[in-house]
């Protein structure tokens, strides 16, 4: 079946770096995409979204970018701080309109 | 704000027993969710509910039952519990199901089961 996936189950990054997390879908009549953060004992927190009619998007200290041709998403943070360690997932809504999650991707920021 | 609130957080239980997971959002959202997360994987969809009064199967709704209570209140219920339903389970709200917006989550109820 068509699912949601992640190439990297962990980075680790200095601090002050610039992260990129990166996720591959497989569902191209998947219209929206989510990123999620989670950090340890939490539930999953909305950090950014993005529409199949946009290819970039910018938050604070955060950049999705999606790229359809490929089926590629990617979160990228801006200069990266230790409150950024949590796990990252992406997150579709596929053809019945629910979410389909990846596995997540753990994000480790060394000081 | 709180968002969404779940209760308990935690609980252990022994095979057989039955538990009601409790849910409840202050967003005046219409949808409801209950996924479950086990390690190395995603979330998995349980069951949802569109709006007040309706109630669906998800991706893995064997041994689980819901109530959408009212708008703001979505129960999951385990009749008899397995150990198989050793998990986390997150409650998640958005405005609808069929727009395009982020559902938001509550911080988990961690069941273990003996």
């Amino acid at each position: 079946g068509e699912s949601v996936g992640l190439h990297l189950p962990t980075l680790s990054v200095q601090e002050g770096d610039n992260s990129i997390i990166n996720c591959a879908y497989s569902n191209s009549a998947s219209d929206y995409f989510i990123w999620y953060k989670q950090e340890s004992g939490k539930g999953p927190q909305f950090i950014i979204d993005i529409r199949s009619n946009m290819d970039k998007r910018q938050g604070q200290r955060v950049t999705v970018l999606l790229n359809k041709t490929v089926k590629h998403l990617s979160l990228q943070i801006a200069a990266t701080q230790p409150g950024d360690s949590a796990v990252y997932f992406c997150a579709e809504n596929n053809a019945g309109n629910m979410l389909t999650f990846g596995g997540g991707t753990r994000l480790m920021v060394k000081p | 704000n709180a968002g969404v609130t779940q209760t308990p957080k935690f609980q252990v239980l022994k095979t057989g027993q039955s538990m009601t997971l409790q849910c409840a959002q202050d967003m005046n959202h219409n949808s409801m969710y209950w996924y479950r997360q086990d390690p190395g994987m995603g979330l998995r969809l349980i069951y949802y509910s569109a709006s007040e009064g309706t109630t669906d199967k998800g991706e893995v709704p064997n041994g689980y039952n819901v109530s959408r209570l009212n708008k703001r209140e979505f129960s999951l219920r385990l009749e008899s519990a397995a150990p198989s339903q050793t998990s986390v389970y997150f409650c998640a709200s958005s405005e609808q199901t069929r727009s395009n917006q982020p559902q938001h989550f509550g911080d988990g109820t961690r069941l273990s089961i003996l």
